[in-house]
């Protein structure tokens, strides 16, 4: 089946350690996304990445750094830098970057800290 | 960027009735509108979606309608049943901010059997 699959579903952090969140596709989309969800909250957009080798902050990219070396890989790393990273994270493709196309969801990983 | 709001923030009604959930959003460029259902611990998922050539979309009990005059979308649920009970994003698209999405704060509907 096509989708979104992310890993782990869980991950805890311990304080001064980067996590890496892993998301892969095989929707052969162009786009992936990374949201940020806080308890009650909306999707908070952290970067995106239009096209292979590309990638652009979006509304809350500090603390947080990403890579887009393969099509249908999107990994986010929570560094040390990012404060209050205890949260529920939602990776998301797209066929395209333009905004104009659904947007394709994992199930997410939820991050806390020990 | 995109201004996105979504009203109600919380919704009750019992089973069978109607709910309606408005998304108001401010960059009149904006030409897709989608509407996602978040279930507890799961990704949001599209369940419609409407095009700015397009004034109403519907769905068996679900429809969208769009008034770009006035630069708001809303999602209509008939005959509502428990499963229907989940969180709402709005997040319209393809306008100005290209790829950089606004979500709606989300709707977070009960429906009571």
């Amino acid at each position: 089946d096509g989708g979104i699959t992310q890993s782990p579903k869980y991950l805890f952090r311990k304080e001064g350690q980067n996590v890496t969140l892993s998301c892969e596709q095989n929707l052969n989309h162009d786009a992936m996304y990374w949201y940020r969800q806080d308890p009650g909250q909306g999707l908070r957009l952290i970067y995106y990445s239009q096209i292979v080798n590309d990638f652009q902050k979006g509304d809350i990219a500090e603390g947080y750094s990403v890579s887009r070396e393969k099509k249908e890989s999107f990994p986010l790393t929570v560094t040390s830098a990012q404060k209050n990273p205890t949260a529920f994270y939602l990776c998301a493709s797209s066929f395209n970057g333009g905004g104009d196309q659904p947007q394709h969801f994992g199930d997410g990983t939820r991050l806390s800290i020990l | 960027g995109e201004n996105v709001e979504q009203h109600p923030s919380t919704l009750s009604v019992q089973e069978g009735d109607s709910a309606v959930i408005k998304c108001t959003y401010s960059d009149s460029a904006s030409n897709y509108f989608p509407w996602y259902k978040q279930e507890l611990g799961k990704g949001p998922q599209l369940i419609i979606d409407i095009r700015s050539n397009v004034g109403e979309k519907k769905d068996q009990r679900i429809a969208v309608t769009l008034n770009k005059t006035a630069k708001h979308f809303s999602l209509h649920i008939t005959e509502t049943q428990p499963e229907d009970s989940a969180v709402y994003f709005c997040a319209p698209g393809g306008g100005t901010s290209y790829g950089k999405l606004t979500f709606g704060q989300g709707t977070i509907l009960t429906v009571h059997p």
